[in-house]
């Protein structure tokens, strides 16, 4: 058990529509980071946000686009959906940005776009 | 940009043996961390064991070793005494220092299988 809770679990949406998944960080987690996880693949980095701020971003289109609250929690928004949206949404948090901290995964929402 | 491949999809071991699931990457740069994570079916990532590539020696966790190539860009994972337990995905991921800190940059991963 990592402390990493997200929301939905499972969820399913019509291509054009638009998807806010979210995130509860670890305790004392300031750095929340998105992965999209294809099935039989395995994840690609969306973006990171820290206190805040997104200060990292993988090669996604801006419709992919986030927020982080000030109890750092997180929210994950794709709008204008695509069938190869269809994926498991991972969050992670970690104590800081700093590549040497712990990176701890929650158990991600499966995301279905018909 | 930095690139990771596992090359074996599929990997089966007898209970209480051994196996190895191989892992290269291509960096152009002389410091980061290595992992392997293992995903089960729950879907959760837990990670598994961690290098820092300016350690010469390999890292440990219990039955979890590794086997660090620095010079041949190779990563493998070691499990000892299999167990049931460890039937899941494993993943090789690559962490550079001048990313963001929570960029992951993820091989295709490998299913593990275990006979009892």
């Amino acid at each position: 058990e990592t402390g990493v809770t997200q929301s939905p679990t499972h969820l399913i949406k019509t291509r054009g529509q638009q998807v806010t998944l979210r995130c509860s960080s670890q305790s004392g987690h300031n750095t929340v980071s998105w992965y999209q996880q294809a099935l039989g693949q395995g994840p690609q980095f969306i973006f990171q946000y820290y206190r805040e701020e997104e200060n990292g971003r993988g090669n996604f289109p801006p419709r992919f686009s986030g927020l982080q609250f000030p109890n750092y929690s997180s929210e994950l928004n794709v709008n204008a959906l695509e069938l190869d949206d269809s994926a498991l949404y991972l969050c992670a948090s970690s104590p800081g940005p700093f590549s040497g901290n712990t990176i701890y995964f929650g158990e991600g929402s499966w995301l279905t776009v018909v | 940009a930095q690139t990771v491949t596992q090359s074996q999809p599929e990997m089966s071991v007898q209970e209480a043996e051994t196996v190895t699931l191989s892992c290269t990457y291509d960096t152009s740069e002389s410091d980061y961390y290595l992992f392997w994570y293992k995903q089960p079916p729950s879907r959760q990532m837990i990670l598994v064991i961690r290098q820092e590539a300016y350690k010469q020696q390999n890292a440990t966790e219990n039955r979890f070793s590794v086997n660090f190539q620095k010079a041949a860009k190779s990563f493998s994972l070691k499990i000892s005494d299999s167990q049931l337990g460890d039937a899941a995905m494993y993943f090789c991921a690559y962490r550079s220092l001048n990313n963001a800190g929570n960029m992951l940059t993820f091989g295709g991963g490998t299913r593990l299988m275990v006979k009892p």
